[in-house]
């Protein structure tokens, strides 16, 4: 148990359809963050938000859409996805962006599969 | 470009001693991070490195030669649960991690 809960854990989801993935975390951090899991591939980041606040967007498509409404909640809002954005989607927290000692939390992930 | 290296794969024996390397080329240095992911579950912190040399932690240590460009996460006394993937990440100027794809570590009886 990290401290960062993520729902669902597993995901099938048509291209046509729409579905959030929802993020959690207790640790009373400021930043959170969404990563991309591909098999064999490094992880890829895809948002930062620290305070609430989008400071980082990693080129990710409009077809994936973040929201942080408090420090505590991030979810991701997903939408006419491709069969290529099959992947396990993890969410991560830490004190704070921008320090180097800043040791990230991770939550469970979701493996979503798109069909 | 930014890029991390380490093995796809490694097997070792329970009760030995591994070692796992990773290379780094990243813009700027702010410290290398080594987490480990059991399979279905989410990374957890090993170890933090940002001056040159050897730091223990229990069974496992890691070590960074920030000149070469290279850290290794050397395992003693390995148990069946170490048995997962082991991820290397250098954060950057922009204080990003960049991750490698992580090395599975196979341990047989």
């Amino acid at each position: 148990e990290t401290g960062v809960t993520q729902t669902p854990r597993h995901l099938v989801m048509g291209m046509t359809n729409k579905k959030s993935l929802k993020c959690e975390q207790h640790l009373g951090h400021n930043a959170m963050y969404w990563y991309k899991q591909s098999a064999k591939k490094p992880l890829e980041l895809m948002f930062v938000y620290n305070f609430k606040e989008q400071t980082e967007n990693n080129s990710v498509p409009s077809r994936f859409s973040p929201e942080c409404p408090n420090s505590s909640h991030l979810f991701l809002h997903l939408h006419t996805l491709q069969p290529e954005d099959s992947a396990l989607y993890l969410c991560a927290s830490s004190q704070d962006w921008s320090s180097a000692t800043d040791t990230q939390y991770f939550g469970p992930g979701t493996r979503l599969t798109v069909l | 470009g930014q890029n991390i290296d380490q093995p796809t794969e490694m097997t070792a024996t329970e009760g030995a001693i591994v070692q796992i390397n990773c290379t780094y080329q990243t813009s700027g240095f702010n410290g290398l991070f080594w987490y480990q992911q059991h399979a279905g579950e989410a990374p957890t912190f090993l170890s933090y490195n940002v001056l040159d040399g050897l730091e223990e932690k229990g069974r496992f240590s890691s070590f960074l030669s920030r000149s070469k460009g290279y850290s290794y996460l050397l395992l003693k006394e390995l148990q069946m649960k170490d048995s997962a993937s082991y991820l290397c990440a250098s954060m950057d100027s922009n204080y990003q991690l960049i991750w490698g794809a992580g090395t599975k570590l196979i341990i047989k009886p």
